[in-house]
């Protein structure tokens, strides 16, 4: 079945460093993945996406990368930010064969906190 | 990025109440979803709405769950007969017509149910 994972529960940085969140995926068929950030109380805030014929996407301090290999998901954030304290969450879609209109599976989510 | 406002923030019912949960997309779209977070877990598919009807539900949306689009606005959630266990945050999302399959959320309803 679908299953969207996380190595990590936390993260703990210095700012100004760079982070490096992780997601496991099991379900080889999933073809869409997104990197959500979630403050507190807020709802989920699109970070970036990324498909499953790509094996890197770049934003502005963001980069993910996938591995379909190994079903392996990482979000990295450059020159991390006190701002960047949330919860990041990966979610999944399958949209293969037309069955799915865009149904989610997140992640459990991991807490990255940035120290000054 | 399309702006998604839920109506309202916090909502705190009787057990056995109906709620309904109001979300208003601010541009044009295709798909609406509702997804719910219980206080600490992951989010949760709920419900996925398109053309003016269900197109895909989760275990967790039965009997006592049901969506409508009754003005062409607003979208809405309804939960018939509130349990304990229905208290979480909702949350509604969207999808752009003609855009990218990315989904933008909303705040967030916090339903507590006593």
């Amino acid at each position: 079945g679908e299953s969207v994972g996380l190595h990590l529960p936390t993260l703990s940085v210095q700012e100004g460093d760079n982070s490096i969140i992780n997601c496991a995926y099991s379900n080889s068929a999933s073809d869409y993945f997104i990197w959500y950030k979630q403050e507190s109380g807020k709802g989920p805030q699109f970070i970036i996406d990324i498909r499953s014929n790509m094996d890197k996407r770049q934003g502005q301090r963001v980069t993910v990368l996938l591995n379909k290999t190994v079903k392996h998901l990482s979000l990295q954030i450059a020159a991390t930010q006190p701002g960047d304290s949330a919860v990041y969450f990966c979610a999944e879609n399958n949209n293969a064969g037309g069955t799915s209109y865009g149904k989610l599976t997140f992640g459990q989510g991991t807490i990255l906190t940035v120290h000054p | 990025e399309p702006e998604v406002t839920q109506t309202p923030s916090h909502q705190v019912t009787q057990m056995g109440q109906e709620v309904i949960l109001r979300c208003v997309p601010i541009s044009n779209h295709l798909y609406f979803y509702w997804y719910r977070q219980i206080l600490g877990q992951k989010v949760e598919f709920l419900v996925s709405f398109y053309n003016n009807e269900i197109s895909e539900k989760s275990e967790i949306f039965d009997d006592q769950f049901s969506v409508e689009r009754p003005d062409g606005s607003n979208f809405t959630l309804k939960i018939r007969s509130t349990k304990l266990e229905d208290s979480a945050m909702y949350f509604c999302a969207i999808r752009i017509a003609g855009g990218t399959d990315t989904q933008y959320f909303g705040p967030g309803t916090r339903l507590t149910v006593l």
